[in-house]
């Protein structure tokens, strides 16, 4: 089975500053990878995905994430987050044909202004 | 569409008592699935469904049943609640094909359960 494993549980940044979280996944097959967010007493949202096709993937308000196959990772980033972005970040991985979606322990992401 | 959605939204039981998590979706999903949060654990899985009459076991089944008699439908029952199941549970559906699902996943609002 699939796993997910993410550094850095808690990150605290100044608005404008840039973001990188790191999302490393172990199984040797096709994988299917989705970063979600959790917004304070929300549900999880999907920011972006990589079904196939270019690597670098561009999500919702200025995400974007790159799938390195030889590293088994997909890193998410953004140049200058803002207030708004604070929140809890998911990583998530589907190997091809698995019925099981299988979660990283996820990033809380706190934004100063 | 509602997308999908659970009641209750929040729940406490004593130690023992039995409910149901209830979980709806309107967009002819066949993939359903049950998750429970807990801080520092991220979502773990506890039973999905790829369609109709259709279930099985996740990451973290133990203490849950699960049932699928319609699409839009895959209640999640606590037979006897436990303290260790309190818990933020989140139902999600998908797309499905050939009976696996290889899409995103819509998330409900969850159920905030607490069991004294």
């Amino acid at each position: 089975a699939q796993s997910v494993s993410q550094h850095n549980h808690h990150v605290i940044l100044s608005e404008a500053a840039s973001l990188e979280l790191g999302c490393n996944y172990s199984y040797g097959g096709t994988v299917n990878l989705f970063w979600y967010v959790q917004y304070p007493g929300q549900h999880l949202q999907l920011l972006l995905k990589y079904f196939s096709g270019d690597p670098l993937v561009k999500g919702i308000k200025g995400f974007e994430a790159e799938f390195i196959k030889s590293k088994f990772s997909f890193n998410l980033r953004k140049p200058s987050v803002q207030w708004s972005d604070t929140a809890e970040y998911f990583c998530a991985v589907l190997a091809y044909g698995n019925n099981r979606l299988a979660f990283g322990k996820g990033n809380q992401v706190v934004v100063i202004p | 569409n509602a997308g999908v959605t659970q009641t209750p939204k929040f729940q406490v039981l004593k130690t023992g008592q039995s409910m149901t998590l209830q979980c709806a979706q309107d967009m002819n999903h066949e993939y359903m699935s049950w998750y429970r949060q807990d801080p520092g654990m991220g979502l773990r899985l506890i039973h999905y469904s790829v369609g109709a009459g259709i279930t099985d076991q996740g990451e973290v089944p133990n203490g849950y049943n699960v049932s699928r008699s319609t699409t839009e439908d895959f209640p999640l029952r606590l037979l006897s609640a436990a303290p260790s199941q309190t818990s933020v549970y989140f139902c999600a559906s998908s797309y499905s094909r050939a009976g696996t699902t290889s899409y995103e996943q819509y998330f409900g609002p969850g159920t905030r359960l607490t069991v004294t």
